[in-house]
């Protein structure tokens, strides 16, 4: 079965210092990835995606990740995190045991990026 | 576009009640979705539907139905609320590639609180 697990409830970071925050995974095929972040009360906002190619993603706000197949990793990173990066961050797989595209979610990672 | 968009934004049931949470999409994409999500699990999977007239359960489809009678609606109806129903309810869309699924794209969500 294909899980993703977000080991850290909260990160905390002062601003201006880089950020990281963890996830692993575990799937059958090839992964598909993806990192979301959610505001307060508003919907789910992609950032960014890995489904092949370069281990290192580039995505929205200046986010990244970087995916480690050795490690079944997909970190997200910021070199410079900023106070409006505060929020609560998903990580997600994509189902491919049928072609749905169903996502299943890690449980969530919330940042806090203090002044 | 409007994207995905969701009414209502907040709703209070009471138990045994019924009510149906409205979900449109106006980016002619073929795949939409149902999550619930509850404070601390991450995103749940409801129900799904890869084009107008089809549809199939995701991990925690009891006690819902839905329909899609056409691309842009794919309404989530509750019969008989429960507080166990509790949550916030997310719709998301996304466009097929030859590959599968894109990017989901989610709407504001509806937040239900039943009492």
């Amino acid at each position: 079965a294909q899980s993703v697990a977000q080991p850290e409830d909260q990160v905390n970071v002062a601003e201006g210092n880089p950020l990281t925050v963890k996830c692993t995974y575990s799937v059958s095929g090839n992964p598909y990835l993806f990192w979301y972040v959610q505001y307060p009360n508003r919907g789910l906002q992609f950032l960014l995606k890995y489904i092949t190619g370069d281990n290192l993603v580039k995505g929205s706000y200046g986010f990244e990740a970087e995916f480690n197949k050795s490690q079944t990793s997909f970190h997200l990173k910021k070199p410079s995190a900023l106070v409006s990066d505060s929020a609560l961050y998903f990580c997600a797989v994509r189902d491919d045991s049928s072609n749905t595209g169903k996502l299943i979610f890690g449980q969530g990672t919330t940042l806090q990026v203090k002044p | 576009n409007a994207g995905v968009t969701q009414t209502p934004k907040f709703r209070i049931l009471k138990i045994g009640q019924s009510m149906t949470l409205q979900c449109t999409q106006d980016m002619n994409h073929n795949y939409m979705y149902w999550y619930r999500q509850d404070p601390g699990m991450g995103l749940k999977l409801i129900y799904y539907s890869v084009g107008a007239g089809i549809t199939d359960k995701g991990e925690v489809p009891n006690g819902y139905n839905v329909s899609r009678s056409t691309t842009e609606d794919f309404p989530l109806r509750l019969e008989l609320a429960a507080p166990s129903q509790t949550s916030v309810y997310f719709c998301a869309s996304s466009r097929g590639l030859a590959g599968g699924p894109d990017t989901q794209y989610f709407g504001p969500g509806t937040r239900l609180t039943v009492l």
